[in-house]
């Protein structure tokens, strides 16, 4: 059955560096997002790509974060600067085509800021 | 503004129903979700409700009511390992999908 892959499953970073977190979504998907959370609390949205580009970013995507499809496979989120409070399990996700309503997730990278 | 809210623990019986339930308040609907999270890992697809009413699916059935904006999941038979949040989630508007903080249930013997 296909499935959505992160790696790596667990990253530890120092506050101030750059980290890429990245997901291989299903094959024939078009729509694709990344939502985190923060141990203990809900699962928030943080951006959805179609077509290419951001269709939609919350309030937590600023200027730190970024997200790419660089070769037509893999999707990724850069946080440019991490700070401490970035420290979550961060989730990928993807969904088939506009008549589909499953996202199916990935396992999760979780990211500790220290 | 947007809310989602759901009773944060249940506790309930092997081998009883259990019915989680759910309000919400969002800009835009475009559906209604529930998924299962066990500690640590991604949430996990259960049901999707979009028109009014009871949609089942084995063990679990889904049921909502877009004029009160309320939704519930209904678990029967249960067994242990269905210990494990469930969160209820709306797609609004647009592409957002927004989730409540999730209902831990606990099964006992």
């Amino acid at each position: 059955e296909p499935e959505v892959t992160q790696t790596p499953s667990h990253q530890v970073t120092q506050m101030g560096q750059e980290v890429i977190l990245r997901c291989v979504p299903i094959s024939n998907h078009l729509y694709f997002y990344w939502y985190r959370q923060i141990l203990g609390q809900k699962v928030e949205f943080l951006v959805s790509f179609y077509n290419n580009e951001i269709s939609e970013k919350s309030e937590i995507f600023d200027d730190q974060f970024s997200v790419e499809r660089p070769d037509g496979s893999n999707f990724t989120l850069k946080i440019r600067s991490t700070k401490l409070e970035d420290s979550a399990m961060y989730f990928c996700a993807s969904r088939g085509d506009s008549t589909s309503y499953e996202q199916y997730f990935g396992p999760g990278t979780r990211l500790t800021v220290t | 503004g947007q809310n989602i809210d759901q009773p944060t623990e249940m506790t309930a019986t092997e081998g009883a129903i259990v019915q989680i339930n759910c309000t919400y308040q969002t800009s835009g609907f475009n559906g209604l979700f529930w998924y299962q999270q066990h500690a640590g890992e991604a949430p996990t697809f259960l049901s999707y409700n979009v028109l009014d009413g009871l949609e089942e699916k084995g063990r679990f059935s889904s049921f909502l009511s877009r004029s009160k904006g309320y939704s519930y999941l209904l678990l029967k038979e249960l067994q242990m390992k269905d210990s494990a949040s469930y969160l209820c989630a709306v797609r609004g508007g647009g592409f957002k999908t927004i989730f409540g903080a999730g209902t831990r249930l606990f099964v006992k013997a």
